[in-house]
C-alpha cells in the first residue's frame, strides 16, 4: 500500500539552527499538509499546499517557517531559526482530493527536538 | 469552544471485549467529515476509519465501526474483540466543509488493553 514518507526519523538541532524536515506524499495525491505534536498534546495543524501554494496557515506557522515542493516528490517544511519550542512530532499528510470526506494520511513523523 | 472532545483520557478494556470512545464535535457546517486515528507508541498516525455528515449509515471498518449520532453530534469509536496490538493513543479529528480543510484534533483517549 502506497505511503507518506518522512525523513529524518529524529533530527537534533541546536537552537537558532535551520532545519529542513523532509516529505514524500503518495505519488497521485495533490493535497498536502504539515502538523506538529508538541510531546503529549493533540495534534495541531500547521499549514496546507495546493498547487505549488500555501492554501491556509495556522497562527503557528509564523516567518520563521515556509514550505517548498522543490521538484515533483518531495514536500519539505523549513524552521528558520528554532526556538527550544519547537521541539515537537513533525507530520506531513497527503490526499487525493480535498473534499472533507477524503481522509489525509500521515507519514510516521519527524521527532524534532530542540537543544 | 473546543470543536473535537475526547472526555476520556484513559481506558482499560479485557482482552476480547469490546471497547467504546467518546468523541464529540462542534460544527455548524451541514458538510464535515470525521476520523479516528490510531498512533501506536512508537508514533506514527494511522488513520482507521472515516463517517460523513450526510452517510444514511454507520461506518464500519472491520473490527472497527462508528457509533454516529448526529443529532448529539457524537461519533463514537468502537473496537470489537480488543487485541493486546490496539493499545495506543485514538484521536477524534474533523474536518469542515468541502474546501481543503485541515483535520482539527481531539486530545485522544489513551486505551490499554490487558490480557
Amino acid at each position: 500500500e502506497p505511503e507518506v514518507t518522512q525523513t529524518p526519523s529524529h533530527q537534533v538541532t541546536q537552537m537558532g539552527q535551520e532545519v529542513i524536515l523532509r516529505c514524500v506524499p503518495i505519488s497521485n495525491h495533490l493535497y498536502f499538509y504539515w502538523y506538529r505534536q508538541i510531546l503529549g498534546q493533540k495534534v495541531e495543524f500547521l499549514v496546507s499546499f495546493y498547487n505549488n501554494e500555501i492554501s491556509e496557515k495556522s497562527e503557528i506557522f509564523d516567518d520563521q517557517f515556509s514550505v517548498e515542493r522543490p521538484d515533483g516528490s518531495n514536500f519539505t517544511l523549513k524552521i528558520r531559526s528554532t526556538k527550544l519550542e519547537d521541539s515537537a512530532m513533525y507530520f506531513c499528510a497527503s490526499s487525493e482530493r480535498r473534499d472533507s470526506n477524503q481522509p489525509q494520511h500521515f507519514g510516521d513523523g519527524t521527532r524534532l527536538s530542540i537543544l | 469552544a473546543q470543536k473535537i472532545t475526547q472526555t476520556q483520557p484513559g481506558m482499560f478494556v479485557q482482552e476480547k471485549e469490546a471497547v467504546t470512545l467518546d468523541c464529540t464535535y462542534d460544527t455548524s457546517d451541514p458538510s464535515y467529515g470525521l476520523f479516528w486515528y490510531k498512533q501506536p507508541s512508537s508514533g506514527e498516525m494511522i488513520f482507521l476509519i472515516y463517517q460523513g455528515s450526510y452517510d444514511q449509515q454507520n461506518a464500519t471498518e472491520g473490527r472497527y465501526s462508528l457509533n454516529f449520532q448526529k443529532a448529539r453530534k457524537s461519533a463514537n469509536l468502537v473496537i470489537s474483540a480488543s487485541q493486546l496490538g490496539d493499545s495506543a493513543m485514538y484521536f477524534c479529528a474533523m474536518r469542515e466543509g468541502w474546501g481543503n480543510t485541515p483535520l482539527v484534533f481531539g486530545k485522544g483517549t489513551r486505551l490499554s488493553v490487558i490480557a
